[in-house]
């Protein structure tokens, strides 16, 4: 699975928009991004993934560039909750395992 | 739909001592993981199995033992602890069908070994 890197840490206000790089810029063409997240002592909880297009959900959206070769997580109107190390990973398909690394620590603020 | 739960959440074991962490889930997922994090740093995987009867090593599996006897359990055996495997370990499970399958993970347990 490509590499990524990430921030180590990022702060938001309550209420603005979060914006978290990733850059891979070794993903191969049938790589997914995947973004999860950890809030304090929890398990990770997945967010949303994409392979090409922009994705949107109920939690996120997920811009990747037109090369692949980074992507951003979008948290449109971040709150406290939102506080917690956030993993971008890329996987070749469904059925192979994660690989997370550090992640950023994302820190919302009143 | 209880999800992914594990027991214990808190355990500290004595040096060569030994002991299993359960966890089990209730979605009829095919795949199971298990994995550790230690302080400041990502998931580990240790072991994970694609269905009941198989399992297979992961990135850190020395010291461990896992079986996949039933769909729903996948415990995580330590045969002789050492401080080394003082960590928090997360067990996940994931339908293992289609291109985009997605982990989802227990509440943890937290082992320290003295």
């Amino acid at each position: 699975d490509a590499k990524t890197t990430q921030p180590t840490s990022m702060d938001c206000a309550e209420g603005r928009a979060a914006n978290l790089p990733c850059n891979h810029s070794t993903i191969s063409g049938n790589e997914y991004v995947y973004w999860y997240r950890q809030i304090h002592s929890q398990g990770p909880q997945y967010i949303i993934h994409g392979l090409k297009n922009n994705e949107t959900n109920e939690m996120a959206s997920l811009i990747i560039t037109e090369d692949r070769k980074s992507s951003t997580l979008i948290l449109p109107h971040a709150t406290l909750r939102d506080t917690a190390v956030y993993y971008c990973i890329v996987r070749f398909s469904g059925y192979s395992t994660l690989t997370f690394g550090k992640g950023t620590m994302l820190l919302v603020s009143p | 739909n209880a999800g992914v739960t594990q027991t214990p959440k808190f355990r500290i074991l004595k040096i060569g001592q030994s002991m299993t962490l359960q966890c089990t889930q209730d979605m009829n997922h095919n795949y199971m993981y298990w994995y550790r994090q230690d302080p400041g740093m990502g998931l580990k995987l240790i072991y994970y199995s694609v269905g009941a009867g198989i399992t297979d090593k992961g990135e850190v599996p020395n010291g461990y033992n896992v079986s996949r006897s039933t769909t729903e359990d996948f415990p995580l055996r330590l045969e002789l602890a050492a401080p080394s495997q003082t960590s928090v370990y997360f067990c996940a499970s994931s339908p293992g069908q289609g291109m985009t399958d997605t982990q989802y993970f227990g509440p943890g347990t937290r082992l320290t070994v003295l």
